[in-house]
């Protein structure tokens, strides 16, 4: 069963704290992605990653950080500098072979304590 | 921000009624995608559509595409309870995705 799988589904931070939300895809995709959703918002990029060991900086980066040291994996930190944390984060993955659809992982909600 | 736009906000209908959603956009694009969340949900894709081409078709979906105005459509015809939910925009520039701020669809049965 391929796909985008997130978690926890659900996480609190509480201040002053850094927390990390997993993305795994074994889509065998090369591109990834993370963004925020506020409430009744679109989505916004976070970061991207087109390839492993390489990612950029999306619109709204601050506070955040990423690693992709394995293509299928491409975890997010939310870092004590995010001062307004709470959202709903989704990852998403795409190839880089001129397919154009992302695809998403069911999201995680965080929240602060 | 290149975020684009999307009109109405929220969209009330019966069901078996026709439901029509309005994108705007910023910047040049090679296409333009429709996905659509389910409340608390990952998105879903819908349909795309390529910068050169004007209509496409997919099931009870209907897009189009005027690069001229940087606008798009997207037509649910004979809508159903089941098509309630949020419906976002995407336009890709080749590396990133920019999302509108979505139309909520509510179908009454």
């Amino acid at each position: 069963d391929g796909g985008i799988t997130q978690s926890p589904k659900y996480l609190f931070r509480k201040e002053g704290q850094n927390v990390t939300l997993s993305c795994e895809q074994n889509l065998n995709h090369d591109a990834m992605y993370w963004y925020r959703q506020d409430p009744g918002q679109g989505l916004r990029l976070i970061y991207y990653s087109q390839i492993v060991n390489d990612f950029q900086k999306g619109d709204i980066a601050e506070g955040y950080s990423v690693s992709r040291e394995k293509k299928e994996s491409f975890p997010l930190t939310v870092t004590s500098a995010q001062k307004n944390p709470t959202a709903f984060y989704l990852c998403a993955s795409r190839e880089n072979d001129g397919q154009e659809t992302q695809y998403f992982g069911p999201g995680t909600r965080l929240l602060v304590l | 921000s290149q975020q684009g736009e999307e009109d109405p906000q929220a969209l009330s209908i019966q069901e078996g009624e026709n439901a029509t959603m309005n994108c705007s956009y910023k910047t040049s694009i090679n296409n333009l995608q429709w996905y659509r969340q389910n409340s608390g949900r990952g998105l879903v894709h819908l349909i795309l559509i390529r910068s050169n081409e004007r209509e496409k078709h997919s099931g009870r979906l209907r897009v189009t595409l005027d690069t001229s105005k940087k606008s798009s459509s997207l037509l649910i015809t004979a809508s159903r309870a089941a098509d309630t939910a949020s419906y976002f925009c995407a336009t890709d520039t080749g590396n990133q995705f920019y999302f509108g701020t979505g139309t909520s669809l509510t179908v009454i049965p």
